[in-house]
């Protein structure tokens, strides 16, 4: 089955405040795709990061950081130093990459980040 | 920067009534999708679309659902008869070449059925 899980339903931190959003995966194709969306009050899927399953490499852009670790199959985003800017629902996507899948994405829950200044 | 459009940006409707709800992708895009989200809910994999057929299709795609690219622009999602729980967010999706491409999303239609 696959599938995406995001544990945390709501975060709430200070401005300034470090926060990781953590997201499981489960899939049995050996070639997948992970995504995080960002979805801020307006409504929109804002996109953040894709990761390929060959590639553990971790990412920093800015503030955001992501730890990809397939031994956990876990994809986690980290915001350093938040803002009242990142209040938003983040959502953690899998897309499966075998033969005769078709792109769509798997979203998990997603979570509710609340920065308060 | 291509986006992807959608229109309208709200529609209320009365139960029993068809809605259209109408999207133009990113223009040398070649994979189209709709999602849906029910309000406070995860964002949910209705249908894929490719070289002018469905692709693949979710359980709650049923025979209420079409999709069509009728012009080589515009990607459309037909609800032929509305219900109450119809009532989501419907986020049209494109994506260029190969799986490993992004797909980018649209603003979404907001439906409300009544």
């Amino acid at each position: 089955a696959q599938k995406v899980t995001q544990a945390q339903t709501e975060i709430s931190v200070v401005e300034k405040e470090d926060v990781t959003l953590d997201c499981v995966y489960e899939t049995r194709d050996t070639t997948y795709y992970l995504f995080w969306y960002k979805q801020p009050p307006s409504g929109e899927l804002v996109f953040l990061i894709r990761r390929n399953s060959f590639d553990e490499q971790n990412e920093i852009s800015g503030r955001y950081s992501w730890n990809f670790q397939k031994s956990t199959s876990s994809f986690n985003f980290t915001i350093t130093a938040s803002q009242v800017v990142d209040s938003a629902v983040y959502f953690c996507a899998l897309s499966p990459g075998g033969s005769g899948n078709t792109g769509k994405l798997i979203f998990g829950q997603g979570t509710t980040l609340q920065v308060k200044p | 920067e291509p986006e992807v459009t959608q229109t309208p940006s709200h529609q209320v409707t009365q139960m029993g009534q068809e809605v259209i709800l109408r999207c133009v992708p990113i223009s040398n895009h070649l994979y189209f999708y709709w999602y849906r989200q029910i309000l406070g809910q995860k964002v949910e994999f209705l249908v894929s679309f490719y070289n002018n057929e469905i692709s693949e299709k979710s359980e709650i795609f049923d025979d209420q659902f079409s999709v069509e690219r009728p012009d080589g622009s515009n990607f459309t999602l037909k609800i032929r008869s509305t219900k109450l729980e119809d009532s989501a967010m419907y986020f049209c999706a494109s994506r260029g070449g190969g799986l490993q491409e992004t797909q980018y999303f649209g603003p979404g239609t907001r439906l409300l059925v009544l």
